[in-house]
């Protein structure tokens, strides 16, 4: 049962346009959620986050926006540059009563920018 | 180093062996988790220590996979009478307190033939 979905296993953008990545989640008890960004052969690094309670998280060229009634959130950046390619994950924290802190992560869209 | 390091960074081994991987956090964090990345698939969730103990470990798939953190800062994942199927990138993951951004090494790719 895949609790954190991103439909879109690969994006190419222009350099200099918007991407977008979506995300879309199942579990209603999530609180927190992050996106990470990926190289090859690198572990995740760490992007943006936003708590259930906003709307809207900025951090100079990427924004990610929550719909908590759709359960959906998305990856905004702008402009995107050459160095923005790589594998860009979804995860959500919480979602049990074990314990809040794990993260269930999506599989990945593969985001490549065209010079 | 300032970051999570892992060891080794590649290790293969023969199906039914037992393996040792290694997760040395960033210092002074007191929370560190383990993940297992399978192709094509993201990260999934292993077993998390607050400290030494612990805190939940529902994503460990089998008694054949035991963790410790004996004195609260070096990780071993350990996995028992390996089978092909726990080929894997496992990654290992720290942050300074419950509720911060986690930092991820590497990996350790692992290979069971």
């Amino acid at each position: 049962d895949q609790q954190v979905k991103q439909n879109s296993p690969s994006l190419s953008v222009q350099e200099g346009r918007i991407s977008i990545l979506n995300c879309d989640y199942t579990n209603s008890m999530f609180d927190y959620f992050l996106w990470y960004k990926k190289y090859p052969a690198e572990g995740p690094t760490f992007l943006i986050s936003i708590s259930s309670i906003k709307d809207k998280n900025e951090d100079g060229r990427f924004t990610v926006f929550l719909n908590k009634s759709a359960k959906h959130l998305s990856l905004h950046i702008v402009p995107s540059q050459p160095g923005d390619s790589a594998v860009y994950f979804c995860a959500a924290r919480g979602g049990s009563n074990f314990g809040n802190e794990k993260l269930t992560f999506g599989t990945g869209t593969r985001l490549t920018i065209i010079p | 180093g300032a970051g999570v390091s892992q060891t080794p960074s590649n290790k293969v081994t023969e199906k039914g062996k037992y393996v040792e991987l290694r997760c040395d956090p960033i210092s002074g964090h007191t929370a560190l988790y383990w993940y297992r990345q399978s192709l094509g698939q993201g990260p999934e969730f292993l077993i998390y220590f607050q400290g030494t103990g612990a805190a939940d470990d529902s994503g460990l798939p089998n008694d054949r996979f035991f963790a410790v953190r004996p004195e609260g800062s070096v990780s071993t994942l350990k996995i028992q009478r390996t089978e092909r199927g726990d080929s894997a990138v496992y990654l290992c993951a720290s942050s300074s307190q419950q509720g911060a951004e986690a930092f991820f090494g590497q990996g350790t790719r692992l290979t069971v033939v």
